[in-house]
């Protein structure tokens, strides 16, 4: 039971490349998020997922793209890379309704930390 | 639910540590849940109640009648409890943004 995996661990990117963020989790959660973490900062909501097929914005989505096919998979997309977003980035997960525990329960990945030059 | 926490606190060694957490506009179906994080990792859950009191083996939380507040209590802190702690209020139904507030710095001396 791996939990919730985040690849790549570090990245840099020069501006305006794109790249993905993978996060991936084997606890059947329903529920899936992907946060970022500025330096000092707390956590800020840019996408979250109910299940397969259904996405939303959380509170910074600009610049970002999300999509889930699948429960377990959730990547996180960059399209066009800008320095603002340098940042470490958690995805995390949870039981949906009906779960074990509840939603906000969520188990966190390791982080992902992008540095954008 | 928007919630609002110290900053920074600061203790001791064997000290009882109490963080208050607000939530005044909390919703009837919200729970209120307790996360630690380290530097350079995720946060992880402590505990989470709806009302009255709830204890597990790191942490008790303290929820008022009202709801409108709530207190993360860790008993005789030691120094890796040294760590940035969020409360998240929340329904737990699963369709709803979880949006964490800023967290509290709590610092462990010797």
């Amino acid at each position: 039971n791996a939990g919730v995996t985040q690849t790549p661990k570090f990245q840099v990117l020069k501006t305006g490349q794109s790249m993905t963020l993978q996060c991936a989790q084997d606890m059947n959660h329903e529920y899936m998020s992907w946060y970022r973490q500025d330096p000092g900062m707390g956590l800020r909501l840019i996408h979250y997922s109910v299940g397969a097929g259904i996405t939303d914005q959380g509170e910074v989505p600009n610049g970002y793209n999300v999509s889930r096919s699948t429960t377990e998979d959730f990547p996180l997309r960059l399209l066009s890379a800008a320095p603002s977003q340098t940042s470490v980035y958690f995805c995390a997960s949870s039981y949906g309704i009906g779960g074990a525990t509840g939603a906000n329960v969520l188990t966190f990945g390791a982080g992902s930390r992008l540095t954008v030059l | 639910a928007k919630t609002t926490q110290p900053i920074s606190m600061d203790s001791y060694e064997g000290q009882e540590v109490n963080i208050t957490c607000s939530h005044n506009n909390i919703a009837t179906n919200d729970y209120i849940t307790w996360y630690q994080q380290f530097p350079s990792q995720g946060p992880r859950f402590i505990i989470q109640g709806y009302k009255t009191k709830v204890t597990n083996e790191v942490a008790s939380l303290f929820i008022p009648a009202d709801r409108k507040s709530s207190t993360l209590s860790l008993p005789r802190v030691s120094l890796s409890d040294t760590a940035v702690y969020y409360c998240l209020v929340g329904a737990n139904t699963g369709f709803q943004k979880l949006v964490f507030g800023t967290g509290t710095r709590l610092l462990v001396s010797p």
